[in-house]
């Protein structure tokens, strides 16, 4: 099996853009999760989806950032506007009837 | 009072002895309980799950649960240099998948 496959692995962009990032989970998996991390405030929860069906979004900073999981092989995260203080690592993580969850290998995002 | 609080660290021990970390949770209901493992600039990597209270050991690795005092601990025997990484304690909270993760403890294991 791949594992989770985020892409893009990088991405730069400037204030104001929209920014989309996307995650394919370990196939037969049905929980999706969106984590942010950030040295200050560590390995964060965004939203988190059950059989595409998003269970809990209160981790999701501002109506700026919006998720969705069309089907069971993909999900998006974007973020329209992009600020600075939304540069972080976002880690995209899927597991299996099972809170042990197997991450992605990220995005690093920068918005200058 | 945060939900999952570990020490920073940084945690420096030498080669082959045995690194304790600890970790502390603030939900009585949580029921199962995980150690991640993070390379610098990696992804976190599950390395043990316990959801009973006492030990569980893989390999090298012993996680130690304690839910009357709501403590969690990974014990590493014989650590080595390639231990080296940040540890993150995760707890699964309320029903569903939903993991909170503490801030993670620096490992260093010095040759």
């Amino acid at each position: 099996d791949a594992g989770v496959i985020q892409s893009p692995r990088h991405e730069v962009t400037e204030m104001g853009q929209e920014v989309t990032l996307r995650c394919k989970p370990i196939s037969g998996h049905n929980s999706l999760f969106w984590y942010r991390q950030t040295m200050m405030r560590g390995l964060e929860l965004l939203i988190y989806f059950n059989n595409n069906v998003p269970i809990d979004d209160s981790g999701m900073p501002e109506d700026r950032f919006s998720a969705k999981m069309p089907n069971a092989s993909f999900s998006t995260l974007k973020i329209q506007p992009s600020e600075p203080r939304d540069s972080a690592v976002y880690f995209c993580a899927s597991s299996l009837d099972s809170p042990e969850a197997f991450f992605g290998q990220g995005t690093r995002l920068t918005v200058v | 009072q945060k939900e999952v609080e570990q020490n920073s660290g940084p945690l420096s021990v030498p080669e082959g002895a045995i690194a304790s970390l600890n970790c502390t949770y603030s939900d009585r209901v949580s029921q199962s309980f995980f150690w991640y493992r993070q390379y610098s600039g990696k992804s976190p990597e599950l390395i043990m799950s316990i959801y009973s209270n006492g030990d569980k050991e893989d390999g090298r690795f012993t996680a130690q649960l304690n839910k009357a005092s709501q403590y969690v601990s990974l014990l590493i025997r014989d650590s080595q240099p390639s231990d080296s990484a940040t540890y993150l304690c995760a707890v699964n909270q309320g029903q569903g998948g939903k993991l909170i993760f503490g801030q993670g403890t620096e490992l260093s294991v010095k040759p």
